[in-house]
């Protein structure tokens, strides 16, 4: 099992740029949430999706927008990247249930937007 | 919305002492509580969580109390290590069957002085 994965690792972007910050995870859980982590901040929620088809907007979701492809794979674009935009974002699951509300994080993509 | 206010924002403790750090919360209708511990440049892994119908919970040298009259729970880490260096996040979760978001505090960086 390779839990949460996230690609790319790193990445610099230039003002107006767009990208597309990949997710996956591999078990078998319905939900799925993206947060970027910036000092002092702590982790915010940007977009979360509770099953395959659904999503819904988080604390900072202006300038992004999310797919939920499969139950696998949760992707994060930025349309037109904004210094703003600078930080580390983390990739979540959990299953949905009463039986643990344990979040699984991947490892991180650190993006510089210049 | 709920909101998680988390002190202090730095700890530093000496080797063998014990470390506490505090979280406030907002609704009263949260019902469980993580703790997260992210060591430097990794991603953040859940060490203990408490439900709301548990006062008090143990996992060797750490543990978690909770008090909902006050609205605030703790963690506690006893006969700390060089590797509980770490920054600890709080976080919380409003009742909402099918949506497992969690409200993070803002983090703090542990320092464990030899």
């Amino acid at each position: 099992n390779a839990g949460v994965t996230q690609t790319p690792k790193f990445q610099v972007l230039k003002t107006g740029q767009s990208m597309t910050l990949q997710c996956a995870q591999d078990m078998n859980h319905n939900s799925m949430y993206w947060y970027r982590q910036d000092p002092g901040m702590g982790l915010r929620l940007i977009y979360y999706s509770a099953s395959e088809g659904t999503t819904d907007k988080g604390e900072v979701p202006n300038g992004y927008n999310v797919s939920r492809l499969n139950k696998r794979e949760f992707s994060l674009r930025l349309e037109s990247a904004a210094p703003s935009q600078t930080s580390v974002y983390f990739c979540a699951s959990s299953l949905r249930g009463l039986s643990s509300y344990e979040q699984y994080f991947g490892p991180g993509t650190r993006l510089t937007v210049t | 919305g709920e909101n998680v206010e988390q002190h202090p924002s730095t700890l530093s403790v000496q080797e063998g002492d014990s470390a506490v750090i505090k979280c406030t919360y907002s609704d009263s209708a949260s019902n469980y509580f993580p703790w997260y511990k992210q060591e430097l440049g990794k991603r953040p892994q859940l060490i203990i969580d408490i439900r709301s119908n548990v006062g008090e919970k143990k996992d060797q040298r750490i543990a978690v109390t909770l008090n909902k009259t006050a609205k605030h729970f703790s963690l506690h880490i006893t006969e700390t290590q060089p590797e509980d260096s770490a920054v600890y996040f709080c976080a919380s979760k409003t009742p909402n069957f099918g949506n497992e978001k969690l409200t993070f505090g803002t983090g703090t960086r542990l320092t464990i002085i030899p």
